[in-house]
C-alpha cells in the first residue's frame, strides 16, 4: 500500500516565522506535489516536482519555496509565514505513466498539514 | 474560466436515493479524468478513473464525454458512508518535457442521511 507522510497533522506559527513542511513517501515515485486546500477554493497546486532537485511552480506558488534533494522526500518552505498562509496543506505523490506522452497516474495523498499563522 | 467546473451542492439525499454529479473541464488537452472522494478532514482519495466508454464499480457509474467535455458520477441505492465530498479531477498533458498535471474541482458535497 501506498503511503504518503507528513511531518506534522498540525501546526501553529507566528507572522514572519520560517516554516519547513516536510512529505515522505515509500512507494518510489517520481512525482510530488505541495497543495494548499481552503474552504470554498477547494485544492490548489503550490508546487511540484518531477524529480529530484526539480521543482515547477504550481498556480500559487508565491511566498513559498520547495526542495526535493531525496527522491522520497518533499519539503514545502513558507520563507516568511503570513496569516493568509493559514490553511490546510497536502502532499501528493504519483508515478510517471508515460514521460513520452506528459502523463502521470493517481495521486495519493499524506493526511495533511493544518496550518495557523498567528 | 477554471480548468474544472462542478455542481456546487450540497446535495442531501435519503439512504437507497440515487444521485447524479456533473462536472465540465475546459482544456481539450485533458488526457485521463477521475473522481475522488474527500471524508471530512480527511485526505482525497481515488474513488474511480472515468473512460470514455463509461465505467461502473459495484454502485458507482462514471461517464465521459469527450465532445462536450463533460463527466458524470452517479451513486445508486446511497448509503450513509457514501457522505463525502466528491471531486472531479481532469489530467491535462504536459507540453514540451513538462508532464501533465492534475486539476481539481472545488468539490460536491453529498449527505445522505437514514
Amino acid at each position: 500500500d501506498v503511503k504518503v507522510t507528513q511531518s506534522s497533522r498540525y501546526l501553529v506559527k507566528r507572522t514572519g516565522e520560517k516554516v519547513f513542511l516536510e512529505c515522505v513517501q515509500d512507494m518510489d515515485h517520481e512525482n510530488m506535489f505541495w497543495y494548499r486546500q481552503d474552504p470554498g477554493l477547494g485544492l490548489r497546486l503550490i508546487y511540484f516536482s518531477y524529480d529530484v532537485k526539480m521543482k515547477e511552480k504550481g498556480d500559487i506558488p508565491e511566498g513559498y519555496s520547495v526542495s526535493r534533494e531525496k527522491k522520497e522526500r518533499f519539503s514545502l518552505i513558507l520563507e516568511s509565514a503570513s496569516t493568509n498562509q493559514t490553511s490546510m496543506y497536502l502532499c501528493a505523490s504519483s508515478f510517471t505513466r508515460n514521460r513520452v506522452a506528459g502523463s502521470t497516474d493517481t495521486q495519493y495523498f499524506g493526511p495533511g498539514t493544518r496550518l495557523t499563522v498567528l | 474560466r477554471k480548468e474544472v467546473e462542478q455542481d456546487p451542492g450540497p446535495f442531501n439525499v435519503p439512504e437507497g436515493a440515487t444521485v447524479a454529479f456533473n462536472c465540465t473541464y475546459s482544456n481539450s488537452a485533458s488526457q485521463s479524468f477521475f473522481w475522488y472522494r474527500q471524508d471530512c478532514r480527511k485526505e482525497p482519495k481515488l474513488l474511480m478513473s472515468v473512460y470514455s466508454s463509461g465505467n461502473e464499480d459495484g454502485r458507482f457509474t462514471a461517464q465521459l464525454n469527450r465532445a462536450s467535455q463533460y463527466i458524470s458520477l452517479l451513486i445508486r441505492d446511497s448509503k450513509l458512508s457514501d457522505s463525502a465530498t466528491y471531486l472531479c479531477v481532469v489530467n491535462v498533458k504536459g507540453s514540451g518535457s513538462t508532464l501533465g498535471r492534475l486539476y481539481f474541482g472545488r468539490g460536491t458535497q453529498l449527505t445522505v442521511w437514514p
